[in-house]
């Protein structure tokens, strides 16, 4: 069975630009997530879909949002891009039942570089 | 804010030892810890994962530990081999908010 993917791996991208990062859910998962993993730093949620909705959010600025299409894979879009933003950024996906046993299987990630 | 402070940030281990790694959290709604194993570009793997209504959870060489009225849960690895080198997260969730809250990172080197 094939795990979360995400593209791509890596990205280089200059301050100000925007970037989009993408995701595909474990087959028969619902649920998306995205996590930012900065350098020395534990993961920081950023986003939750369940069903083509974003369900919850975690403290990022607006310029950080994403969606959620009817195959259940996902993108995360970030907007004028800042130093800071250079990290991992990763996907997980679960059944979306609910539960907090509902358990998140992450991809590989993709590597963001702000210069 | 809920935290969960992990510790110790980086862990030696000789072939053959125990590696221990501590989590403690505040909120006491948390009703599931999990551990994430990650390994040099690769995302995080669920490694074994505890409910607070036990105190002990063991999976081959590793174990939770968990201590309910202290808040803390504990990692421990036995028998430690060098391709248990990686870095290690807790985490936790409560029912209902599908955001997992993770630990700092403990990362492990066991040596040959």
């Amino acid at each position: 069975e094939a795990g979360v993917t995400q593209s791509p791996t890596h990205l280089i991208k200059t301050r100000g630009q925007q970037v989009t990062l993408r995701c595909s859910p474990i087959s028969g998962h619902t649920s998306v997530y995205w996590y930012q993993q900065a350098l020395g730093l534990g993961l920081q949620f950023l986003l939750w879909y369940d069903e083509g909705e974003e369900r919850n959010r975690g403290n990022f600025p607006p310029r950080f949002s994403g969606r959620q299409f009817p195959n259940y894979s996902s993108e995360l879009n970030v907007n004028a891009l800042e130093l800071e933003d250079s990290a991992l950024y990763l996907c997980a996906s679960s059944l979306g039942t609910g539960s907090s046993t509902d358990t998140q299987y992450f991809g590989p990630g993709t590597r963001l570089t702000v210069l | 804010q809920q935290q969960v402070k992990q510790s110790p940030q980086s862990l030696i281990v000789q072939k053959g030892g125990i590696s221990i790694i501590n989590c403690a959290y505040e909120n006491t709604a948390f009703d599931y810890f999990p551990w994430y194993q990650q390994f040099p570009g690769k995302g995080p793997a669920l490694l074994i994962a505890i409910r607070p209504d036990v105190s002990e959870k063991k999976e081959g060489r590793f174990t939770i530990s968990f201590n309910k009225s202290a808040k803390q849960f504990s990692l421990h690895i036995m028998d430690s081999q060098p391709g248990d080198s990686a870095t290690y997260f807790c985490a936790t969730t409560t029912s209902g908010t599908y955001k997992y809250i993770f630990g700092t990172g403990t990362r492990l080197k066991v040596l040959a």
